[in-house]
């Protein structure tokens, strides 16, 4: 598709477990972000890649939380020892060159993140 | 601390009437703005920006006004479609990070014929 794509579209977890989360930004932007958005809430910052390396990931809230993006495309966001208060809609984004307060970003539809 | 804010959680009005969402900020270091619009189980998309050297911008039924002296922006829709009918976020940037985007909470907006 010509959209960001982000598997899976829900995930439920026991708190304590690992989980994974993918975004496939579209083909040739440059620029990644991921947003997390908990309920009731805008999204929420989480960190921004400028092709393979972390540009600023300054919101990302503790070091449970990873994400890399090791070709410049696909990223995986990193979630250890999940938490209840980490259930949430993750939310990625793309855009060509960066620059969000500028240009315009494409959102994918999120994956729903459920800790029990 | 909530940097921007959007006061109304939710909006309804009637098709073909004016829509007005409104939204406050409190870093006046921000200087562009914008609004995406979500609809259930989709991402946020795109639909007008301002930057600081503005106080209007106007993209077909969409009009965003911008009030720097009172740290403000609105959303006009006229004249408003059900289509309209979504979560609209409120979205600001300071200019040495543009690419750090601090959303409001929203405000659900109902276009009822």
């Amino acid at each position: 598709g010509a959209g960001v794509s982000q598997t899976p579209s829900n995930k439920v977890t026991e708190k304590g477990k690992y989980v994974e989360l993918r975004c496939d930004p579209i083909s040739g932007h440059t620029a990644l972000y991921w947003y997390r958005q908990s309920l009731g809430q805008g999204p929420e910052f989480l960190i921004y890649f400028q092709g393979t390396g972390a540009a600023d990931d300054s919101g990302l809230p503790n070091d449970r939380f990873f994400a890399v993006r090791p070709e410049g495309s696909v990223s995986t966001l990193k979630i250890q020892r999940t938490e209840r208060g980490d259930s949430a809609v993750y939310l990625c984004a793309s855009s060509l060159y960066g620059g969000l307060g500028r240009t315009e970003a494409f959102f994918g539809q999120g994956t729903r993140l459920t800790v029990v | 601390d909530q940097q921007v804010k959007q006061n109304s959680p939710s909006l309804s009005v009637q098709e073909g009437r004016i829509s007005i969402l409104n939204c406050d900020y409190t870093n006046s270091m921000f200087d562009y703005f914008l609004w995406y619009k979500k609809y259930p189980a989709e991402g946020p998309t795109f639909l007008i920006s301002i930057s600081s050297i503005k106080d209007k911008n106007e993209d077909g039924r969409f009009t965003v006004f911008l009030n720097k002296s009172a740290k403000h922006l609105s959303l006009h829709i006229v004249p408003s479609q059900p289509g309209d009918s979504a979560v609209y976020f409120c979205a600001a940037a300071p200019s040495y990070n543009t690419d750090k985007l601090i959303f409001g909470t929203g405000t659900r907006l109902q276009v009822f014929p």
